[in-house]
Order: C-alpha cells, then structure tokens, then sequence
C-alpha cells in the first residue's frame, strides 16, 4: 500500500534560522508531490509541486524553496525563516487509481517561528 | 481566477439530523472536484474524486455529488465521530485549489 512519511510533527525555529522538512513517498513510483502551508481558518496554500525528479514549479514568492533529490523524495527548505513562515505544512501525492485521481496527505509539520 | 468557496462555514448537527455542506466552484480545465476530512492537527483524509455533473459517490453515512457549479457533501444520520472539517478542492492541470473548509460538529 502507498504511505506518505512527513517529519517532523512540530517544529520551533528561531527567526532567521534554517529550515528543512522531508517527505518521503513509499508504494508508488513518479508521484506528482506537492507542499502546502495551511494558515488558521484559511485553506490550503499550494506552495510547491513537482511532477519529476529535480522538476519543480512554484506558485507562490516567497522565502522558501522545494527541492526533488529522488523520486519520492520531497524537501522543503529556507536558508532564513521569516515570522510569517509560522503555520501548519503539508505534503500531499497523487495517483491514477480505479479510473479517478486519488490525492493523500502527510499529517502535517506544525512550524512555530519565534 | 479559480476559486472554491465552501459554505457554511460551520455547522452543528445532532445526531441523526441529516444535512448537506456545499462547495462551489470556478476551476478552469477541472479535473476533478475533491473531498476531504480534516481532523484537528492532522492532514487531510481523502474521501472522493468527483469528474462529471451528475456523479454520486457514497461512503458510509457521506455522500458527495456534483453540478457544473457547485458540489455537494450530504451526511445522513451523523455520529458524534463525523464532527471535523470537510474541505473540497477543485483540480487544474497540476494545481488543487481548496476552498476553506466547513466546520462540522455533530452533538451526542
């Protein structure tokens, strides 16, 4: 079966410092891989996507940057967190399955930036 | 500009009154109209994908249809355990764009 690994689950960072979170995709090959931001009482903020290995398109400026060193390996980083990187991320995959789209989320990496 | 706007944004239901969250939309190129279940501090859970107006989906006590402008999530007799937040999103090319969510609460 298909999992989604996202870590860390919480994470406090000091302004300025870097920032690096992983996702890993198990059970499937050449995912289309995405990171979101969801902000308190908004909805998803679609950040990054990727539809190959070191194929990445970004929909919002920002301070931060994706990188896809392996197939089903997503990273998103900042050289410098900002106070307003402060939210809840998450990576999401889909898949081509049973004639539909199927589309699956981590559980998430709640970022704290004080 | 694409955009999903969900309504209400929250709900409180008791147990067993049925009722029906709305998603509307405005997605060029829709490939496919998404629901999902969110629970507090976790990710999202997927439930259906929905291509054509006219498409039902059902699981459990959920079912999800679809207009050409809008989409619906109907729960029939809730449980206390379907309280959370349903989002729906609308799917371009590569890009989900997700409305902002209905917050549901079914009291015991």
């Amino acid at each position: 079966s298909q999992t989604i690994h996202q870590w860390p689950a919480t994470l406090v960072q000091p302004v300025g410092s870097p920032l690096s979170l992983e996702c890993t995709v198990e059970g499937t090959s050449n995912p289309n891989l995405y990171w979101y931001r969801q902000a308190a009482g908004r909805g998803l903020q679609l950040l990054f996507y990727s539809v190959g290995i070191g194929q990445i398109s970004s929909e919002v400026p920002q301070n931060l940057s994706a990188s896809r060193p392996q197939d089903r390996q997503f990273i998103l980083s900042s050289k410098k967190l900002l106070l307003s990187d402060s939210g809840f991320y998450l990576c999401a995959w889909d898949t081509w399955r049973g004639g539909s789209t199927e589309a699956f989320f981590g559980q998430g990496t709640r970022l704290t930036v004080v | 500009e694409d955009q999903v706007t969900q309504s209400p944004e929250a709900l409180r239901l008791q147990e067993g009154e049925s009722s029906s969250l709305n998603c509307s939309y405005t997605v060029s190129g829709l490939r496919g109209l998404f629901w999902y279940r969110q629970d507090p501090g976790k990710g999202p859970e997927f439930l259906f994908t929905l291509y054509s107006a006219g498409e039902e989906k059902e699981k459990e006590r959920l079912k999800a249809t679809l207009t050409k402008k809008e989409s619906f999530l109907h729960i029939t007799a809730p449980k206390p355990e379907d309280s959370a937040t349903y989002l729906c999103a609308g799917r371009g090319t590569y890009k989900y764009i997700f409305g902002t969510g209905t917050r549901l609460k079914v009291l015991a």
